[in-house]
């Protein structure tokens, strides 16, 4: 069964620390890995990788791709308050399906 | 936001009647998606389109049908809802079959 995991599962940590997030993956038919974040709501685009080793970045939150390890993670500096949700990530994979992880749950303490 | 929109946004109906969640975009991607959500078990996918008339089964398909009788619009419909249906209900979109942009979702409560 393909599979994407995510670790941690939880995660609390204070406003102003930066935190990393992980996705591993398995490498089966694969073609991109993308980020989302949710709040209470839907889903939001975070980002799309590719590539190994190219960065992408959005003012605080960064995310890297390395391909011959099979995992991403997502940082987010300075942390703030609003950063609280659940990350998910997913796997596109050759059949443009999308293989969800279960996600991190992130919460920011004041 | 990409233009999507879902309606009902919440519904409770009793379990053997059927239900029909609708799915309308703006943006005219090609490519629509319906997931359903819960906890412990993350976005599943039900159905998807990859254009009008064209729809394909996900990973937990039964139960459920849809149409795309339109490019604008994906309606789920479960024939005949049960309690595990019960769930929080996502529509996407996408353009590239990559990406993938969420509707607000519709959540669902079956009695």
């Amino acid at each position: 069964e393909d599979k994407v995991v995510q670790s941690p599962l939880s995660l609390v940590v204070h406003e102003g620390d930066t935190v990393t997030l992980n996705c591993s993956y398995e490498v089966t038919n694969f073609r991109s890995l993308l980020w989302y974040k949710q709040e209470k709501k839907a889903p939001t685009f975070l980002f799309m990788l590719t590539s190994s080793g190219i960065e992408k970045k959005s003012g605080r939150l960064s995310s890297i791709l390395d391909k011959k390890e099979l995992f991403s993670i997502l940082n987010i500096t300075a942390t703030q308050t609003g950063d609280s949700a659940v990350y998910l990530c997913a796997k596109v994979d050759s059949n443009y399906q999308l293989i969800w992880g279960a996600g991190t749950k992130l919460i920011i303490k004041p | 936001d990409a233009g999507i929109t879902q309606s009902p946004r919440h519904k409770v109906t009793e379990t053997g009647t059927p239900v029909t969640l609708r799915c309308h975009q703006t943006e005219n991607h090609r490519y629509m998606y319906w997931y359903r959500q819960d906890p412990g078990h993350g976005l599943r996918l039900i159905h998807y389109s990859y254009g009008v008339k064209d729809t394909d089964k996900g990973e937990v398909s039964d139960g459920y049908s849809v149409s795309r009788s339109k490019t604008e619009d994906f309606l789920l419909t479960l024939e005949s809802a049960t309690s595990s249906q019960t769930s929080v209900y996502f529509c996407a979109i996408s353009r590239d079959t990559d990406t993938q942009y969420f509707g607000p979702g519709t959540r669902l409560t079956v009695l």
